[in-house]
């Protein structure tokens, strides 16, 4: 069955960068585009961007141009999302999501359980 | 892009019909039939419980039902049980992203 895994908490300084990960099973990564959404506590789900194994062609929303980098190894399945520059706005959980692994590619479908990075002096 | 409005809040007793609004615009859900709804419960990944604006994932109760009208989708939960309270948010493409909405918190009174 499709299943997205992802690294574990994390604790960073303001400024700092933090690197999640992210590893797919049951399907092959290059088929369909990874999403990465973040949620802060109590808030609501705000889509970042996404990333096609494929071609390593990426979208990021404004707000994260310059600070975010979205990668994937398909040699280990796994996709990458690097945060630089934290503060603490930053501290939220972040979920990566397969782009239609079970939906032929219409929908952001099956989600990883979530990594919260906390940044903290 | 801004997000989806949603109500904050909606509630109803077991067994009844709650329906949850999502409304976008012409850019995203009226422009696409690809909304998506997700079922949230607290310290989980959200779940997708409708894509597609109508379609039902395997294993999702036919009590889901979804639909869409312009620049507005709907969530309809038929026969309300306990276990469906839970924060509901949609989901929309839109030309170079995507957009969910503000999120409904849905009681089981």
């Amino acid at each position: 069955q499709v299943q997205l895994m992802q690294s574990g908490a994390e604790v960073r300084k303001p400024g700092a960068s933090v690197k999640v990960s992210c590893k797919v099973s049951g399907y092959t990564l290059t088929d369909h585009f990874i999403h990465w959404v973040r949620q802060a506590p109590g808030q609501g789900l705000e889509w970042m961007g996404r990333i096609d194994p494929k071609t390593g062609g990426t979208i990021y929303i404004q707000k994260f141009r310059g600070r975010v980098t979205m990668t994937t190894d398909t040699s280990v399945s796994t996709a990458y999302m690097d945060l630089s520059g934290l503060t603490s706005g930053d501290s939220v959980t972040y979920f990566c999501a397969s782009g239609g692994a079970g939906t032929a590619g219409t929908a952001i479908d099956y989600w990883g359980q979530g990594t919260l990075v906390t940044v903290s002096s | 892009q801004s997000a989806l409005t949603q109500p904050a809040s909606v509630s109803g007793s077991p067994g009844q019909s709650i329906t949850i609004s999502c409304t976008g615009t012409s850019s995203d859900v009226g422009s696409y039939n690809l909304v998506s709804w997700y079922q949230q419960h607290p310290g989980k990944a959200p779940n997708l419980v409708i894509y597609e604006v109508t379609k039902r994932p395997s294993g999702v109760s036919n009590r889901f039902s979804g639909s869409k009208s312009g620049n507005t989708a709907s969530l309809t939960i038929y026969g309300l049980q306990a276990e469906d309270e839970a924060d509901y948010y949609c989901c929309s493409p839109a030309p170079t992203s995507w957009v969910f909405g503000e999120g409904t918190k849905v009681t089981v009174l």
